[in-house]
């Protein structure tokens, strides 16, 4: 499965849109870009999910780049509950976890 | 319809010891995966079954064992512990067709904190 880099953290307002970038630049033609977030002392919640077309759930968007290489998860009015470690994941097959970015959401 | 659910919530164990985890699937799931979490790290892949079967493990040594039941639930059993064990592992389940095919969301459980001292 492709690696894939992120922010280590990153702040966003209360209100505002959060956009968390994520870059696969090595990631494979039959390869899914996933998004999940773990807030603290829970297990990961699954967010969104795409192959190549833009995708948008009640939780959020992921715009993926043309070539693929990279994508950023959209959440747009970001709130204090939004606080959490955001893992943008490549896979086929099974899910391989980096380290995340930590996204604080402060008032 | 039930989450996925684990037991216990927290275990202590002494190196050497061996340690059994649960995991009950939510209810219409037939993978379940599992995963250790070190402090401040992701979690990282053990193994995966899929109708009692393991389809799929990722770099843990054969003392990382597990069994899924007719119903779907699992259990990760972990043999001579070491002090490096000590995590929080995880279970998640989901509705997945085959192998490297066609994905579902994958739905974790709130974890077991096991400490091996």
């Amino acid at each position: 499965d492709a690696k894939t880099t992120q922010p280590t953290s990153m702040d966003c307002a209360e209100g505002r849109a959060a956009n968390l970038p994520c870059n696969h630049s090595t990631i494979s033609g039959n390869e899914y870009v996933y998004w999940y977030r773990q807030i603290h002392s829970q297990g990961p919640q699954y967010i969104i999910h795409g192959l190549k077309n833009n995708e948008t759930n009640e939780m959020a968007s992921l715009i993926i780049t043309e070539d693929r290489k990279s994508s950023t998860l959209i959440l747009p009015h970001a709130t204090l509950r939004d606080t959490a470690v955001y893992y943008c994941i490549v896979m086929y097959s099974t899910l391989t976890f980096g380290k995340g970015t930590m996204l604080l959401v402060s008032p | 319809e039930t989450g996925v659910t684990q037991s216990p919530t927290h275990l202590i164990k002494t190196r050497g010891q061996q340690v059994t985890l649960r995991c009950s699937s939510q209810s219409g799931h037939n993978t379940v995966s599992w995963y250790q979490q070190a402090l401040g790290q992701g979690p990282q892949f053990i193994f995966q079954y899929y109708r009692e079967e393991e389809n799929g493990r990722g770099n843990f040594p054969p003392r990382f064992s597990g069994l899924q039941f007719p119903n779907y639930s699992s259990e990760l059993n972990v043999n001579a512990l070491e002090l490096d064990d000590s995590a929080l592992y995880l279970c998640a389940s989901s509705l997945a067709q085959r192998f490297g095919g066609s994905y579902n969301e994958q739905f974790f459980g709130p974890g077991t904190r096991l400490t091996v001292l």
